[in-house]
């Protein structure tokens, strides 16, 4: 069964860079057809894609947030990483790393979702 | 980008009501939509992908409708465990997806 856990610091201080890991478990981040990414959701509100990466190593970004984003795999360990630059407390949100099934060949989805981590950004 | 709307965005039912909720895309996106249930504090479950193709394990008074820029999720029968907020995801514009902003279902 393939599992996702997040972690890393739950406080970010403003205008620094909030940095999660996510580790793969009972599956493979090299595994073809699959992307792996992040999604937020502000207390409260709704869900916000913020990228992805596919198994070739192209990464992709929410073109709103794409000049603060950085997303990398370490293969290795078989986990990959967000960092999110310059942060506000509009960046305050939990944070969900899940993978996206790209292999029916019809619609992708998001099949498999970590528990999601509260991170919370404050002066 | 392609923008999904929903309505309603919040709506009260009773146990055993037929619930529909509809999702609405900016531009046609064919049948690349998905449905997902959140409860509070976990992680959002995918019901439907592909418009209308149930997930493995998901109960059958779950289903879905559309293609083009309309929509629809069906709860036949709504169950206790069923009040929950439900997103829609479109996947046209895979690797860039955008969700809809949620209708909440609760108890009436």
């Amino acid at each position: 069964q393939l599992q996702l856990q997040a972690s890393g610091p739950r406080l970010a201080k403003t205008s620094e860079t909030l940095s999660l890991t996510c580790t793969v478990s009972g599956g493979s981040v090299s595994s073809s057809s699959y992307y792996w990414g992040w999604i937020r959701q502000p207390p409260g509100k709704g869900l916000e894609w913020i990228g992805s990466f596919y198994f070739s190593g192209t990464t992709y970004y929410n073109p709103s947030l794409k000049s603060r984003v950085t997303i990398s795999v370490d293969t290795s360990k078989n986990q990959f990483s967000l960092m999110l630059s310059s942060v506000t407390a509009a960046d305050t949100a939990v944070y969900y790393c899940a993978r996206l099934d790209d292999t029916n060949g019809w619609s992708s989805y998001f099949d498999y979702w970590g528990q999601g981590t509260l991170v919370t950004v404050s002066s | 980008d392609i923008q999904m709307t929903q309505s309603p965005s919040s709506l009260s039912a009773s146990v055993g009501d037929r619930v529909t909720i509809t999702c609405r895309a900016s531009q046609t996106i064919s049948s690349y939509l998905n449905w997902y249930q959140q409860k509070p504090g976990k992680a959002p479950k995918l019901l439907i992908y592909a418009a209308s193709s149930l997930q493995s394990g998901v109960p059958s008074r779950f289903s879905g409708s559309g293609s083009g820029t309309d929509f629809t999720l069906t709860i036949s029968s709504l169950q206790p465990e069923d009040f929950a907020t439900y997103y829609c995801q479109q996947s046209y514009s895979t690797p860039h997806p955008t969700f809809g902003p949620g209708t909440k279902v609760v108890i009436k």
